[in-house]
């Protein structure tokens, strides 16, 4: 079955980088465009980036400039590059993939990945 | 605030049929089709209806979605204490090229 975990999360100070991922089983990972949503603590859902099967990029207007997605295929695993995290990056990072191809829906979620910025 | 526009909180007593709204524009509602999730307490999100109007397999019949216009709306019925949650509609926007979620609403049943 389906499986995403995410890892890499932590705590930061403001200004800094950091890069989490998000390791993927049971599906042809290539074939589908993944995402990561965010979710600040106590606050509601907010998407963050796409990348599509094809490799072609999107960004929240939030993070357009700092956040990086990217894929692995022969590991499947997506990653997201984070860089001048500020404190109102902080929130529970997660992976979601596409339900189909050019889905616009997100069928499977990880358990998210904590990242903190604090100084 | 959000692009999409959901109520903060909603009830019923167990039994009950409940709704819940999404409440957009003609970028996003009024020309995408609107997904739902649903967040019991300390869990990722799940996906209960896609395409205004599917369910998963998995999710029950009780919830049900529709769509009209700029509108979305979820509505649960047979209210079960485990349905006590937070429920979010999602959408793709045209003009931003990206997804926007409501706000979320919290159910609680009483």
């Amino acid at each position: 079955q389906v499986h995403l975990l995410e890892s890499g999360g932590g705590v930061v100070q403001p200004g800094g980088s950091l890069r989490v991922s998000c390791s993927a089983s049971g599906f042809s990972f290539s074939m589908y465009g993944m995402h990561w949503v965010r979710q600040a603590p106590g606050k509601g859902l907010e998407w963050v980036a796409s990348v599509r099967y094809d490799g072609s990029e999107m960004y929240a207007e939030s993070v357009k400039g700092r956040f990086t997605v990217s894929r692995d295929n022969s590991k499947s695993t997506l990653f997201l590059d984070m860089t001048s995290l500020s404190l109102e990056d902080t929130a529970l990072y997660y992976c979601a993939k596409e339900q189909w191809r050019t889905a616009q829906s997100f069928d499977y979620w990880g358990p998210g990945t904590l990242v903190t910025v604090f100084s | 605030q959000s692009v999409l526009t959901q109520p903060p909180s909603a009830s019923g007593t167990p039994g009950q049929r409940v709704t819940i709204s999404c409440s957009g524009s003609s970028s996003n509602i009024g020309s995408n089709t609107v997904n739902w999730y649903q967040q019991l307490p300390g869990t990722a999100p799940r996906l209960l209806i896609y395409s205004n109007v599917q369910r998963p397999s998995g999710v029950p019949d009780r919830f049900s979605g529709s769509k009209s216009g700029t509108s979305a709306s979820l509505a649960i019925s047979g209210l079960q204490s485990e349905d006590e949650a937070d429920f979010y509609c999602a959408v793709y926007d045209d003009s931003l090229k990206g997804w926007v979620f409501g706000g979320g609403t919290k159910l609680t049943v009483l």
